[in-house]
């Protein structure tokens, strides 16, 4: 099962800052927040990533609470283009594989 | 560089057949990974590859199988489909190959199977 609980679905408004909130309370500790979306049932598209400082990169920014039980993913000016679920996902120590849960469906509305 | 390639995009079979799909890494990526993406069930791990040797597997039927080569490429393989497996399956590489969290998994565009 995956180990994060989203809200199943969020609005934002074109221009502003989308804040996608992300529950891992069970997190250990040297297990990574990921994050990844998936337009129109494309491949999932990988985002960022975390361990426990926040991280930024051209895409998104990533806040991870200093308990790790919760994080945020910013998409700080959010376009149409930007309309797509979003996954986030802490990812096993060992071993390669994700475990998807349902993510959150981001619709960006002009 | 180029992305993860995947053929065919798109597929008709029906129930009892087989099939193949193929799956080509970014070049340089070693590990490759399957998954299977249904409404129901969403995303789902089926297997993974690191130097031509499965490294983990999901749970599912032994009726799915995979391999890999020497260049990294790899098929996976549904022996006598059932409608159920009608799904888009998704390839993902990456780099390291150790199996650490660190490992970003980079996804190919997928390839939608309809079993008949």
């Amino acid at each position: 099962d995956a180990k994060t609980t989203q809200p199943p679905s969020m609005d934002c408004a074109e221009g502003r800052a989308a804040n996608l909130p992300c529950n891992h309370s069970t997190i250990s500790g040297n297990e990574y927040v990921y994050w990844y979306r998936q337009i129109h049932s494309q491949g999932p598209q990988y985002i960022i990533h975390g361990l426990k400082n926040n991280e930024t990169n051209e895409m998104a920014s990533l806040i991870i609470t200093e308990d790790r039980k919760s994080s945020t993913l910013i998409l700080p000016h959010a376009t149409l283009r930007d309309t797509a679920v979003y996954y986030c996902i802490v990812r096993v120590a060992k071993g390669g594989k994700l475990i998807f849960g349902q993510g959150t469906e981001l619709s960006v509305k002009p | 560089k180029a992305g993860v390639t995947q053929t065919p995009r798109y597929l008709i079979k029906t129930r009892g057949q087989q099939v193949t799909l193929s799956c080509s890494p970014i070049s340089g990526h070693r590990s490759v990974s399957w998954y299977q993406q249904t409404p129901g069930q969403g995303l789902q791990f089926l297997f993974e590859y690191f130097s031509e040797t499965q490294r983990n597997k999901g749970n599912f039927p032994g009726r799915f199988s995979g391999r890999q080569f020497s260049n990294s490429r790899s098929e996976m393989n549904v022996s006598t489909l059932e409608l159920g497996d009608s799904a888009l399956y998704l390839c993902a590489s990456s780099s390291l190959g150790r199996g650490g969290s660190q490992e970003t998994q980079y996804f190919g565009p997928g390839t939608r199977l309809l079993v008949l």
